[in-house]
């Protein structure tokens, strides 16, 4: 079955230290992945995104993702944590029909 | 730009009742909307594909007599719950695929809107 996994239910990292948000997923063909943010309440906004061009993709606020089809993963790095970056984190995938299909999420918890 | 908004983004309603969700692309057109259920705490579960002009897509096990959909414009997809009860308390989150194509491809991004949080006591 296609699925995608998030590793790590909640993540604690302290403000100013590496963040890393780890996702395998598994697919049957090269999938499109996204890394979405939800903060309390609120909807979700997209932070990167990966569709077959370069294997390293650049997102807003700072974060970054690699594409390792060796591995089937997708982990989101920040080199440095900001309070603001507390949120639940998605590990998103399309299936072959264009619909997405989520992680289960990771709770990032910045301490100060 | 690729806004989405969803109206109201917070409503209480009685057992029974029937409550209409909106959700909006702002700066763009859509043809095709999502709706989606997310319980707390947990992931969010796709309940149906909206469609401008034509029928939604419901997925396995969700009601489509409960849970109708209506996408009368490009801009504008309805969701209403009826006859709501407390079970059906959630976050219903609505996003849009950006576009006029009928065929969703899988490199499509779609954009959220900031969720409704249902009530019903």
């Amino acid at each position: 079955a296609q699925s995608v996994t998030q590793l790590d239910s909640h993540v604690s990292v302290s403000e100013g230290t590496p963040v890393l948000l780890r996702c395998n997923y598994s697919s049957s063909y090269s999938p499109s992945l996204f890394w979405y943010v939800q903060h309390p309440n609120k909807g979700l906004q997209l932070l990167l995104k990966y569709t077959s061009a370069a294997t390293l993709v650049k997102g807003i606020n700072g974060f970054e993702a690699e594409f390792k089809k060796s591995e089937t993963s997708f982990h989101l790095t920040k080199p440095s944590a900001h309070m603001s970056d507390a949120a639940e984190y998605f590990c998103v995938r399309t299936d072959s029909w264009g619909k997405l299909q989520f992680g289960a999420g990771t709770q990032v918890v910045v301490t100060p | 730009g690729a806004v989405v908004s969803q109206h109201p983004s917070r409503v209480i309603c009685k057992s029974g009742t029937s409550v209409k969700i909106e959700c909006r692309s702002l700066d763009f057109q859509a043809t095709t909307m999502f709706w989606y259920r997310q319980f707390p705490k947990k992931s969010l579960m796709l309940m149906a594909t909206s469609n401008e002009g034509s029928k939604a897509t419901y997925e396995q096990g969700v009601e489509k007599d409960k849970f109708l959909i209506n996408h009368a414009s490009l801009t504008l997809s309805t969701l209403t719950v009826t006859s709501a009860h407390p079970e059906d308390s959630s976050f219903y989150i609505c996003s849009a695929r950006e576009g006029l194509a009928r065929y969703i491809s899988s490199t499509d991004t779609q954009y959220f809107g900031p969720g409704t949080r249902l009530t019903v006591l």
